[in-house]
């Protein structure tokens, strides 16, 4: 199975600010058929379920915010949030779609100070 | 718009079996695979497997094999998910969502919650 780790678990920051939340697979997830990476981005608001707002490592969902940025390649990923907003305070996961089973990271809480 | 409507809330005893529902609405049903995923807060979010809607065909995380079983009634758009011979480890939060080819859930049912206690 492919571990997927996250970090922080946890941070704190004030409105207006920008979030960087780091995932790491133990595999690779760049498909060399399509040069694409399989790594999707959730979020999950307090009381409510996940939500999809990044697949293939930076392809916005539709409707997702532009502030949300997701980047990365190979094993390494990131999701940026610039500008912060009080809304943004929810659970982020990110989940690898390369292979079976599907995969998740541990996820992290953030926190609008 | 797109919608899955999960079943309530099950209290259940160790041993016994449980059966949770996830109807679908607007989109055509038979055209997206339903997964299920676990939450618990210790160990975060784990994908039990998959329903294929149109042949009933299923996908099983190992960790679950012998502990869901996932059915489908395409007459009435919904799928579902049965869980066997409980304990408190499965306590837990029940999501089914829909996902496409590429294997990533783009709508997610609201949950139900599962509490296994004597």
């Amino acid at each position: 199975d492919i571990v997927m780790t996250q970090s922080p678990s946890s941070l704190a920051v004030s409105a207006g600010e920008t979030v960087t939340i780091n995932c790491k697979s133990s595999q690779s997830l760049l498909s060399s058929g399509n040069q694409k990476n399989y790594l999707a981005w959730y979020q999950q608001k307090p009381g409510q379920s996940p939500k999809l707002l990044i697949y293939l490592a930076s392809t916005r969902e539709s409707g997702v915010p532009d502030r949300f940025i997701g980047s990365g390649s190979g094993t390494d990923f990131t999701l940026t949030i610039s500008s912060v907003q009080a809304e943004d305070l929810a659970d982020y996961y990110c989940q690898q779609h390369y292979s079976y089973p599907l995969t998740f990271g541990s996820g992290t809480k953030l926190e609008i100070k | 718009q797109v919608q899955l409507q999960q079943s309530g809330a099950e209290l259940a005893k160790p041993g016994s079996s449980v059966k949770i529902s996830c109807k679908a609405s607007g989109y055509t049903f038979t055209s997206y695979y339903i997964s299920w995923i676990k939450q618990t807060t210790g160990q975060g979010l784990e994908y039990i497997g998959y329903i294929n809607t149109g042949s009933g065909g299923t996908n099983y995380n190992e960790k679950f094999k012998g502990k869901a079983t996932l059915t489908v009634d395409k007459s009435s758009s919904t799928a579902f998910m049965q869980l066997s011979s409980l304990t408190p480890d499965d306590s837990a939060v029940y999501y089914c969502a829909r996902k496409g080819a590429r294997r990533y859930f783009d709508f997610w049912g609201p949950g139900t919650m599962v509490t296994v206690s004597s």
